[in-house]
């Protein structure tokens, strides 16, 4: 079983901030990386994904990672009221089943005005 | 509008009962997933697909059945033998197998399910 763990939260920062949400895997042979947000109540959303070995921005998003750490992470640039949820870290291993993510439990986000 | 749609979105079910949750896409995606959210949890894969009348396993199989007559729907039943059903169910669908850009999964709003 491969393990994805996320720094526990909850993280709350003020508005303008940046945040910061890491993950780490257990499986060295994973291939793809992919950060979802979730609201309560709602499924999850798709903010980024990465496959290779650094930075990757989209916006005010940049994901970040490290194959040889096992750790990739995702950094919000002038944090929003409106980026207040559930960020979950997932991981395919393109080996083994397609499409079989493993996800992290999440950490919640509070960005407060 | 292209997506995957889930029904129903609430549902109670009494114990002993099974129930069907219909999950519905029409982006053309081969592969199609079930997967169980507990609060506080991750998520956590029962069913998987890949093709027409060919489904998986995932790792909490056990009280749940699917099928796969046709590429754009995998209902999943919720059998008795599910003891601890109440969750919030995500259908999600994905490309194929090609090109790292096919591994994005994409879900439906999800669908409540409660004993009562």
């Amino acid at each position: 079983q491969k393990e994805v763990e996320q720094n526990s939260g909850p993280l709350s920062v003020p508005e303008g901030a940046i945040a910061s949400l890491n993950c780490t895997y257990s499986d060295r042979v994973s291939q793809s990386f992919f950060w979802y947000r979730q609201y309560s109540g709602k499924s999850p959303e798709l903010i980024m994904s990465i496959y290779s070995n650094g930075d990757k921005e989209d916006g005010r998003f940049t994901a970040q990672l490290n194959k040889a750490s096992q750790y990739v992470s995702l950094l919000i640039r002038d944090s929003q009221p409106s980026d207040s949820a559930t960020y979950l870290c997932a991981v395919n291993d393109r080996g083994s089943t397609l499409g079989r993510l493993y996800f992290g439990r999440g950490t919640q986000l509070t960005v407060w005005p | 509008d292209g997506g995957i749609t889930q029904s129903p979105k609430y549902l109670f079910r009494k114990e002993g009962q099974n129930v069907t949750l219909s999950c519905e896409q029409n982006l053309n995606h081969d592969a199609m997933y079930w997967y169980r959210q507990d609060p506080g949890q991750g998520l956590r894969l029962i069913y998987y697909s890949q093709i027409v009348n060919d489904f998986q396993k995932g790792d909490i199989a056990e009280g749940y059945s699917v099928s796969r007559e046709k590429k754009e729907s995998f209902p999943l039943t919720v059998t008795s033998a599910q003891k601890n059903p109440t969750a919030f169910y995500l259908c999600a669908s994905q490309v194929g197998p090609d090109g790292s850009v096919a591994n994005t999964i994409y879900f439906g709003e999800g669908s409540w399910l409660t004993v009562v």
